[in-house]
């Protein structure tokens, strides 16, 4: 089974911190991506990444950066953490296979809060 | 434009009864594929079933049935037999093309009545 694992359930930060939301998966897949969740407008795409170093921003990137420096690896960061940036964070891989790309797993969730 | 709506926010279902799921989507690329998820309270999001623009039939996979209607641009998700582990949001989600990323809807949150 894939496993992806995130590094905490629950986070709560002070305004301006730097935060870092850590994401591992260990099924060699080379797609990684980050995701927002609030409610009534479903899951929102931050940043994702196809292979190591690569990154391609999604619909709302600003005030978020990522690292992937390893495969398994994709790590989140808030730069100046901002109450607005307060919701659900999910991480997801997905398998890139010639021409198909497969459905993508999810870990369980970051709630952050910004306080 | 949106590219998933889900028009439904919330339902309640009988337990052992179906239940019907809207999905419409909108995107001019032939070649897309339909994706539909399932996030109990616990957070984690499930991948239930898939349905490719090309696929003559449509999907099953147990008690999840996917209705895709091409020509209406709408996908449905149909649970059959509901138990009240089905009490969760589902998300309805596409992928255009060979792009890695899916757009999601709003979500419908299921609730089974026993």
């Amino acid at each position: 089974d894939v496993k992806v694992t995130q590094s905490s359930r629950y986070l709560v930060k002070r305004t301006g911190e730097k935060v870092f939301l850590e994401c591992v998966q260990d099924m060699d897949h080379e797609n990684m991506f980050w995701y927002r969740q609030d409610p009534g407008l479903g899951l929102r795409l931050i940043y994702f990444s196809y292979d190591v170093k690569m990154k391609e921003k999604g619909d709302i990137p600003e005030g978020y950066s990522v690292s992937r420096e390893k495969k398994e690896r994709f790590s989140l960061i808030l730069e100046s953490a901002s109450t607005n940036q307060t919701s659900m964070y999910l991480c997801a891989s997905s398998l890139t296979s010639g021409r198909v790309v497969y459905e993508q797993y999810f870990g369980p969730g970051t709630r952050l809060t910004v306080t | 434009a949106q590219k998933i709506t889900q028009t439904q926010p919330g339902m309640f279902v009988q337990e052992k009864e179906a239940v019907t799921l809207d999905c419409t989507y909108d995107t001019s690329d032939p070649s897309y594929g339909l994706f539909w998820y399932k996030q109990p309270s616990s957070g984690e999001m499930i991948f239930l079933i898939y349905q490719g623009s090309y696929d003559q039939q449509n999907a099953t996979e147990g008690r999840y049935s996917l209705n895709f209607q091409k020509a209406r641009k709408s996908a449905n998700l149909v649970i059959s037999a509901s138990q009240l582990g089905d009490s969760a949001m589902y998300f309805c989600a596409m992928r255009e093309g060979r792009d890695y990323k899916l757009s999601f809807g709003a979500g419908t949150t299921v609730t089974v009545r026993a």
